[in-house]
């Protein structure tokens, strides 16, 4: 079956230093892939999104390339900032279908 | 747009008593979904509607847990009686079917349970 699978947590870098969250997928067919991000408290959000190979999804200096070659949508930013410590989801889904796949969510957490 | 409203946000409740939790989902969305949150399950989807018809509640845990969508702006999700492993955040979700946002989904705030 189709599922998403993710690093396992938790992350912790410091300020400015580079990220890489990786994600590879198992699925039929041409998925789109997402990243949503949880901050504390809150509810998932979207981050980013790709909808075909070698699509790039960016969003706030975090940026994924869907590469169907590796079935990876690695989640990289240059910089990161202590206001990006939260959950990251990678996640896939069908034009067709109406369900999200999520994996298992990548905690990070950025030192000052 | 105010999003997805849940309520309440917080709930502590005792062993056995019902819990009936609230979702108004984005207007015009057609599909709603209800998740639940642990640490050690990650995130489960439990039941999801299109139109305010069920369309799989595969997830869900067992005959306790039940879930309503009376109309296209309410949905309940009751625990009937709870018990101290229901104790989770739970998130609604909604998500348009206009073939442009690829199934995204909007999240609310969600429910923090503890059963005592």
């Amino acid at each position: 079956g189709n599922s998403v699978t993710q690093m396992e947590g938790p992350v912790t870098l410091s300020e400015e230093a580079f990220l890489t969250i990786n994600c590879t997928y198992t699925a039929t067919g041409y998925p789109s892939l997402f990243w949503y991000v949880q901050y504390p408290g809150e509810g998932l959000q979207l981050l980013l999104k790709a909808t075909k190979a070698d699509d790039k999804g960016s969003n706030k200096g975090f940026e994924a390339t869907y590469r169907k070659e590796t079935t990876s949508f690695h989640l990289e930013k240059g910089s990161v900032q202590v206001s990006d410590s939260a959950v990251y989801f990678c996640a896939l889904t069908y034009s067709s279908a109406s369900k999200i796949i999520f994996g298992s969510g990548t905690r990070l957490s950025i030192r000052p | 747009d105010a999003g997805v409203i849940q309520s309440p946000r917080h709930e502590v409740t005792e062993m056995g008593q019902e819990v009936t939790l609230r979702c108004k989902p984005i207007s015009g969305h057609d599909y709603l979904f209800w998740y639940r949150q642990t640490m050690m399950r990650g995130l489960e989807l439990l039941i999801y509607f299109n139109n305010n018809v069920p369309i799989d509640d595969s997830g869900m845990p067992e005959d306790r847990f039940s879930a309503k969508m009376p109309n296209a702006s309410f949905s309940t999700l009751k625990i009937q009686p709870s018990e101290p492993r229901d104790s989770a955040v739970y998130f609604c979700a909604s998500s348009p079917a206009d073939g442009k946002s690829y199934n995204e989904q909007f999240f609310g705030p969600g429910t923090r349970l503890t059963v005592l």
